[in-house]
This record gives C-alpha cells, structure tokens and sequence, in this order.
C-alpha cells in the first residue's frame, strides 16, 4: 500500500458532460475526505466519510455532485452536467481515527478536471 | 464552520534565513492544527502538527506554536534551503470534523 491513490489523474470534458472520480485510500484508514482546490487557494472542504457512512457535506456540495463509499473501502465523486466553474484539482485524503482522535490526513495525488 | 486566516501569502527570504507564516482561527473549539507543504503540481503533504494541549512543538528546523487565547498559530522554518521553497497551507479542524484550510503562503528560498 503505497498511500491514497486516485485516478484518473487528468480529465478533460465537455461542459455538460458528467464525470467520475475514484479515490483508493490507505487500507487502514476509515475516513475518507473530498476536497476541492482551485489555482493558488488552499483545499475546499466537499464531504466526508467515516466507514461507508457520508457524515458531513459541505454547502459547496451542490445537488449535481454524489459521492459514494459503498463498501467503507474506496470512494467514489460524480459531477453530473459539468460547468466550466468546476475545472479544479479534486483531492482525496483519508485518515485513521476513533471518535475526536485522529491521526492525521495522507493526500492523494488529485484529480485534475478541466471542463471546456 | 471555522474560519482560518493566513499571512503573509507570498515570503521571499534569502538561503539559511528563518521564515514565518502566521494562521488566525476562529473557532475555539478547534483542537487540532496541522501545517501542509505542497510542491507545484503535487499533493499537499504534512510537514507538522499540533493539537491544542501544547504550546510548541518542533521537528529539525521547522517548529510551530499555538497560543489558544489569541487563536493563532505559528510555522517557523529556520536554516531555510532553496528545497523549502513551496507553497504552505495551515489548517484547523474541531473534533473528527474536516479540516479547514488557510490560502496558502507561497515561500520562496533565494540562494
């Protein structure tokens, strides 16, 4: 297990057009975490999963984004009639924690979506 | 939700100077500060932590304080080599709540 794997690295899509993001978090971790990231501005919170349970979504969260973990292991983010205003780096990271303890975020690489 | 304030967001310093990059929060109940560096073109990545039961904390050349009355917290990078050139993020987060992030301080290490 080499950390959070996501793909496919690049996407490019016509505005309208849905996509599918795949994040693959570190084994041993149970929470899973969505984050959007626009040029040169910190990471957005979008959702958040303990297990296969989505515990908090951000307002951001609009209702053309769905964001699944069906089996509490890998996660999947879909964004139904893409808008160019969604073109960012889509970032999972995932971390190992019990009730207020954690341990910390491991970051994938990112998703970069480009709607044209 | 917190509320996470960050300057300066660009800092220039000469090699083997310190630098210092300063976050306000704004939610007391945040108990959990970690600090983040990201390269251009790759994923963030911790480079330090600090939970709110201690004031300082210091790994090698990088160290970061906490004072909770003010609700301000602290990187501090000394001995800077052109390698810590990047851009850092400071983030808060309360409980097993998500984290939220600062807008990034931009450090450039000048050889």
């Amino acid at each position: 297990d080499t950390g959070v794997s996501q793909d496919p690295r690049h996407k490019i899509t016509k505005r309208g057009q849905n996509v599918t993001f795949r994040c693959d978090p570190i084994s041993e971790h149970n929470r899973l975490y969505w984050y959007r990231q626009t040029l040169g501005q910190g990471p957005e919170f979008l959702t958040y999963f303990q297990n296969e349970a989505q515990l908090e979504k951000s307002r951001l969260l609009s209702d053309r984004f769905s964001a699944e973990r069906p089996k509490g292991s890998f996660s999947t983010l879909e964004i139904q009639r893409t808008e160019q205003g969604d073109s960012a780096m889509y970032l999972c990271a995932s971390s190992r924690g019990q009730g207020k303890l954690d341990y910390g975020y491991t970051f994938g690489s990112g998703t970069r979506l480009t709607v044209v | 939700g917190e509320n996470v304030e960050q300057h300066p967001s660009t800092l220039s310093v000469q090699e083997g100077d310190s630098a210092v990059i300063k976050c306000t929060y704004s939610d007391s109940a945040s108990n959990y500060f970690p600090w983040y560096k990201q390269e251009l073109g790759k994923r963030p990545q911790l480079i330090i932590d600090i939970r709110s039961n201690v004031g300082e904390k210091k790994d090698q050349r990088i160290a970061v304080t906490l004072n909770k009355t003010a609700k301000h917290f602290s990187l501090h990078i000394t001995e800077t080599q052109p390698e810590d050139s990047a851009v850092y993020f400071c983030a808060a987060r309360m409980g097993a709540n998500n984290l939220f992030f600062g807008t990034g301080t931009r450090l450039t290490v000048i050889p």
